[in-house]
């Protein structure tokens, strides 16, 4: 069965204070691996996709990379706005398309 | 350009009631897909639309049903509502069925 874990389940941080998030999946043939941030009572932001192991994509103070059974979210000197629940997703290699998500990272950063 | 549109905002039913959500895609996505989550979890699927037609269904009930219509928005129509219904309902569009799926704000909807 095609299983997304994600851990902490929720992480305290001081501004400025580095760390990472995982995203460990088993998917029967990986389509495609997504991350998105969600704000409380609202849609998930689309961050990034990524497609095959070894790949790295960058945005801001974010970055994820792919292994084939994880990946992490690593956020560089991190600040108060960039708390929020941060989501990972798997797409699986089959007719569906449908996106299996974890149940998400709560990160809280405090200035 | 605008992004996905869902509505209404928030919904309060009863028990045993009908409700029925709306999205507005994307310009030019033709993929629709709904998702509901319920507080403290991932999003879980429930059907993608393609070009009008049902691709894609997850294990809800079959009180739970979907359309797309001509201009490419959706409908999801829930039946007999139950306390657990109570989630955040939602709706995501893509260029195609494979692409990048984006996120609408979504419907809180409340079953008391």
């Amino acid at each position: 069965e095609d299983q997304v874990t994600q851990s902490p389940e929720a992480l305290r941080l001081q501004e400025g204070e580095s760390s990472s998030l995982n995203c460990s999946y088993t998917v029967s043939g990986l389509r495609g691996l997504f991350w998105y941030r969600q704000d409380p009572g609202k849609g998930p932001e689309f961050l990034f996709t990524l497609y095959s192991a070894g790949e790295e994509k960058e945005k801001e103070r974010l970055k994820a990379t792919l292994t084939k059974k994880e990946s992490f979210l690593h956020i560089t000197a991190p600040k108060p706005e960039d708390s929020a629940t941060y989501l990972c997703a798997v797409q699986a290699m089959d007719s569906s398309y449908k996106l299996i998500f974890g149940s998400g990272t709560r990160l809280l950063v405090r200035p | 350009d605008a992004g996905v549109t869902q509505s209404p905002t928030h919904l309060i039913k009863t028990r045993g009631q009908q409700v029925t959500l709306r999205c507005s895609p994307i310009s030019g996505h033709k993929s629709v897909s709904w998702y509901q989550q319920v507080l403290g979890q991932g999003p879980q699927f429930i059907f993608q639309y393609y070009e009008k037609e049902e691709r894609g269904r997850g294990n809800f009930p079959d009180r739970f049903s979907a359309r797309q219509f001509p201009n490419y928005s959706s409908e999801l129509n829930v039946n007999a509502l139950l306390l657990g219904d109570s989630a955040l309902y939602l709706c995501a569009s893509s260029r195609d069925r494979q692409d990048t799926q984006y996120f609408g704000p979504g419907t809180r909807l409340t079953v008391l």
